[in-house]
């Protein structure tokens, strides 16, 4: 079973500042979801990938495949991007292949 | 855009009651998914389905039971409520593509107490 590992575990900075989250896992994959969860609950996919760089907006997520690593960055970060950060790597051919890691909550201060 | 919607949002119960759990999907997809969600512990899979009528076990399938009658709907049911399965649940649904790398939607989530 893939282990995932996230870090910082918490994390609070000030409004524009750029935020880095990684992830690493322990097993070969075949993708790699990040998940945006507010208070409240709702979890929304943010990406998913299984190789080099996504962007959306402010978003950014890198994976390196022979690392077992990747991050999500945050560029001129703002207090709605509060919120608990997910990562999951899907390391098996079934819809059950996913493993999660224990989540980074970031709060951005005005 | 894809709704995945849970009957309640806060749910108490007392130890022993019988509890269902029900999550609607209206994207027509063949995957469903039961977690919960602890502090400490992140996202953990209880069951899932692939198909109507079919369920598989995921890592902590103790104490719990799924129903999948039709495809939209998929139910978690608690035979008998114990406090240790207050928790956040939440479920989730995908696009079945054969490689089981798919987006999965989630609900809003019932946070349930058991007393």
């Amino acid at each position: 079973k893939n282990e995932v590992e996230q870090s910082p575990q918490n994390l609070t900075a000030q409004e524009g500042e750029f935020i880095t989250i990684n992830c690493s896992y322990s097993v070969g994959i075949s993708a790699l979801h990040w998940l945006q969860q507010h208070p409240g609950g709702g979890i929304v996919s943010l990406f998913m990938l299984s190789s080099g760089k996504k962007k959306h907006g402010r978003l950014i997520a890198t994976i390196n495949i022979q690392e077992k690593h990747s991050s999500l960055h945050i560029t001129a970060s703002h207090p709605r991007d509060s919120a608990v950060y997910i990562c999951a790597a899907h390391s098996g051919g079934g819809a059950d292949g996913l493993t999660f890691g224990k989540g980074t909550h970031l709060i951005i201060q005005p | 855009d894809v709704k995945v919607t849970q009957s309640s949002r806060y749910l108490v119960k007392r130890t022993g009651e019988k509890v269902f759990l029900e999550c609607v999907q209206d994207m027509d997809h063949e995957n469903m998914f039961w977690y919960r969600q602890d502090p400490g512990l992140g996202l953990r899979l209880i069951y899932f389905s692939y198909d109507v009528k079919m369920k598989e076990k995921g890592d902590i399938p103790e104490g719990y039971s799924v129903s999948r009658e039709k495809k939209e709907r998929f139910s978690l049911i608690l035979e008998s409520a114990s406090t240790n399965q207050t928790s956040m649940y939440l479920c989730a649904s995908s696009l079945w593509q054969g490689v089981g790398t798919d987006t999965q939607y989630f609900g809003p989530g019932t946070r349930l107490t058991v007393l």
